[in-house]
């Protein structure tokens, strides 16, 4: 299996700092990476495929980048619907694996 | 606008099979691809495994063949039975559509989840 690892495992910010969160693939992925936001209670949402797409709708505020093995999700002037746990997911294979989230609070 | 919704029962007995269905609108359950997965405090997000627009179904081997997934075109659903369950088959259980192309693939979107308690 591909292991995703994410870091930190939470965070804590303010509205209108900018937020990194690390996404670590124990092997070359190229860009086959996903990033979804939770929320409580709720279902997974896409925001970005493909490492570095926006998913339609999803505000210019988030942004992905890296390939190979480490990749970022940038948050740009955190609004208050950001705070949420994020999820990476490979898609390299088709045994698809997710980091274990790394959960956004409000400082 | 597509749209997915997991219905079952949300207690089963240990050793039986946990059956769920996930009911969609919006597509045809035969034009895309399809997967369930789980989430719980454990574990963190599972994949179980992936029902191709084919027919052809993919299960994650960690499941050592408990899972199975199936399609009823006729009722525009698709389902999946997990046998001889344990308290470690506790968990919340998403239905997922598969979009994308080639191996560039996404979970999008999902049902809103149903909880899933192993107890006699």
């Amino acid at each position: 299996d591909i292991q995703m690892t994410q870091s930190p495992p939470s965070l804590s910010a303010s509205v209108g700092d900018r937020v990194t969160i690390t996404c670590r693939a124990s092997q070359n992925i190229a860009k086959y990476l996903n990033w979804y936001q939770q929320k409580p209670g709720k279902a997974p949402t896409l925001l970005i495929y493909s490492a570095s797409t926006l998913q339609s709708g999803v505000p210019s505020r988030f942004s992905g980048s890296g390939s190979g093995t480490d990749f970022t999700l940038t948050i740009n002037s955190l609004q208050p619907d950001d705070f949420a746990t994020y999820f990476c997911q490979q898609c390299f294979s088709t045994l698809y694996t997710f980091g274990q989230g790394t959960k956004l609070e409000i400082k | 606008q597509l749209q997915l919704e997991e219905s079952g029962p949300g207690v089963v007995t240990p050793s039986e099979t946990l059956s769920l269905t996930c009911i969609v609108s919006g597509a045809s359950v035969g034009s895309l691809h399809w997967s369930w997965i789980r989430q719980s405090p454990g574990r963190g997000l599972e994949w179980i495994g992936v029902l191709q627009s084919s027919g052809s179904p993919n299960y994650n081997p960690s499941l050592k063949g408990r899972a199975s997934l199936s399609v009823d075109t006729s009722k525009n659903h698709f389902s999946l039975n997990l046998t001889s369950v344990t308290a470690a088959d506790t968990a919340v259980y998403f239905c997922a559509a598969i979009l994308g192309s080639g191996n560039y693939n996404w979970f999008d979107p999902w049902g809103q989840g149903t909880l899933v308690t192993v107890s006699s």
